[in-house]
């Protein structure tokens, strides 16, 4: 089956300091990619929409200054947690497919802690 | 609002147990309803799905079906592994999006 790769799977940081995390689709090209993000004993929550080549579509609540998304080739999205602070410490996880409607393909995760 | 519940884990059987893992939804129309597992160091995937009411997908001896009627998508399966051990997710579509559950960490014994 398709491949999504994510790193890296874990990162701790300074509090103030921006962390950048990849996701790449291996063996296909993906239009779409979500991130999402899951606070121990709860559930994925659906952060953003990257489209290849246009911005990203927030969920409500989400803060797009604070996570910057770039979706910039059909293989490639990056989430950048800007000025992290203790609270953004969280797990993260990107999905990708090359059609909203189909299948989705997920990477396995990254560990954000920050100090 | 559109939610998913799903059974509070732990949950740690011996191999050959049968298994249940409660799913409940709150959405409105037909949503899609899906498991995902995820395996130790893996990504999450796709376990099964089924798209309308009555529907039961099945893969790898696992079992849901759709029951409209009590908005529930119960995961099932009658012999577990040593390898079944995972992370299983409960999720609906709804609007492209896909709405998860807590996620019930499952633990099998040899």
């Amino acid at each position: 089956g398709a491949v999504v790769s994510q790193h890296p799977s874990w990162v701790i940081c300074k509090s103030g300091t921006s962390v950048k995390i990849e996701c790449r689709s291996l063996d296909f090209q993906a239009t779409t990619m979500f991130w999402y993000r899951q606070f121990p004993k709860q559930s994925l929550m659906l952060m953003a929409t990257s489209n290849e080549g246009s911005k990203a579509t927030y969920e409500q609540g989400v803060e797009k200054d604070k996570f910057l998304i770039n979706h910039a080739s059909l293989t490639l999205s990056t989430l950048t947690v800007t000025s992290a602070h203790p609270e953004d410490s969280s797990f993260y996880i990107c999905s990708a497919s090359d059609d909203p409607n189909e299948k989705l393909f997920f990477g396995s995760g990254t560990q954000l802690s920050v100090l | 609002g559109n939610s998913v519940t799903q059974m509070e884990g732990p949950v740690t059987l011996s191999e050959e147990a049968f298994l249940t893992i409660n799913c409940t939804y709150t959405a409105t129309g037909y949503p899609s309803l899906f498991w995902y597992v995820q395996y130790p160091g893996e990504g999450l995937q796709l376990l099964l799905k089924a798209t309308k009411a009555d529907d039961k997908g099945s893969n790898k001896g696992f079992e849901a079906t759709y029951r409209k009627e009590t908005t529930s998508f119960h995961l099932e399966k009658g012999s577990v592994q040593v390898s079944d051990s995972a992370v299983y997710f409960c999720a609906y579509q709804g609007a492209q999006k896909l709405v998860f559950g807590q996620g019930t960490r499952l633990t099998i014994n040899p």
